[in-house]
């Protein structure tokens, strides 16, 4: 069984369109999190959510936006894609704050 | 603010061999918590070890050690006796101790083990 699972794991897009990556995590985790590698692969935080709620907005375009049913699932929605959002997006969870994040197996979002 | 420094952005190693990658970290939170990652050329993120910066002994996990000198902030992964499958990415990461916190990931450092 997966931990942390996304879909999709590639996406292809044009500029301008409106795309979806869905996340889901098994591991009762209360914190689910948005990772975005450029790349350098560098890895940086985007957004947080604890128990469905937005703890950490990172300075994101706000064509960003994630959502959150439950605590189970984090799904990151962008609009109006552009050339440089192309990059690998990653969500994580972990029980708590001074724990370790689990990652999903990443979603490569190339935009053309 | 926080801040992670892995200064070496690529290490050769033999098999069987151990290395030592380094890191070093900025913070002014009292507790906080030390992570290493690995990512392979497939992609995905593998959690190594953790250390929390109140635990007096060095984590060790298999053949990962932390080597963990909080006076000078540093963080430094060992790893022993060097496997081919050990090529990948590894990355250093932060977190402090308080809810509405995140991993700040240093850059990565790219360890090629040759046979």
């Amino acid at each position: 069984d997966t931990a942390v699972s996304q879909t999709p794991k590639y996406l292809v897009t044009q500029m301008g369109n409106d795309k979806s990556i869905k996340c889901e995590q098994n591991l009762g985790h209360d914190t689910m999190y948005w990772y975005k590698q450029d790349s350098k692969k560098f890895l940086k935080i985007m957004f947080s959510y604890n128990n469905k709620e937005l703890i950490i907005n990172e300075t994101v375009p706000n064509r960003f936006s994630p959502k959150s049913p439950d605590k189970a699932h984090l799904n990151l929605h962008i609009n109006s894609l552009e050339l440089g959002d192309s990059a690998v997006y990653f969500c994580a969870s972990s029980i708590r704050a001074n724990t370790e994040a689990f990652f999903g197996q990443g979603t490569r979002l190339t935009v053309v | 603010a926080q801040k992670i420094t892995q200064t070496q952005p690529g290490m050769f190693v033999q098999e069987k061999e151990a290395v030592t990658l380094d890191c070093t970290y900025d913070t002014s939170d009292p507790s906080y918590g030390l992570f290493w990652y690995k990512q392979p050329s497939s992609g995905e993120m593998i959690f190594l070890i953790y250390q929390g910066s109140y635990d007096q002994q060095n984590a060790t996990e298999g053949r990962y050690s932390l080597n963990f000198q909080k006076a000078r902030k540093s963080a430094n992964l060992v790893i022993s006796a060097s496997q081919l499958g050990d090529s990948a990415m590894y990355f250093c990461a932060m977190r402090p101790n308080q809810a509405g916190t995140a991993l700040i990931f240093g850059k990565g450092t790219t360890l090629s083990v040759s046979s």
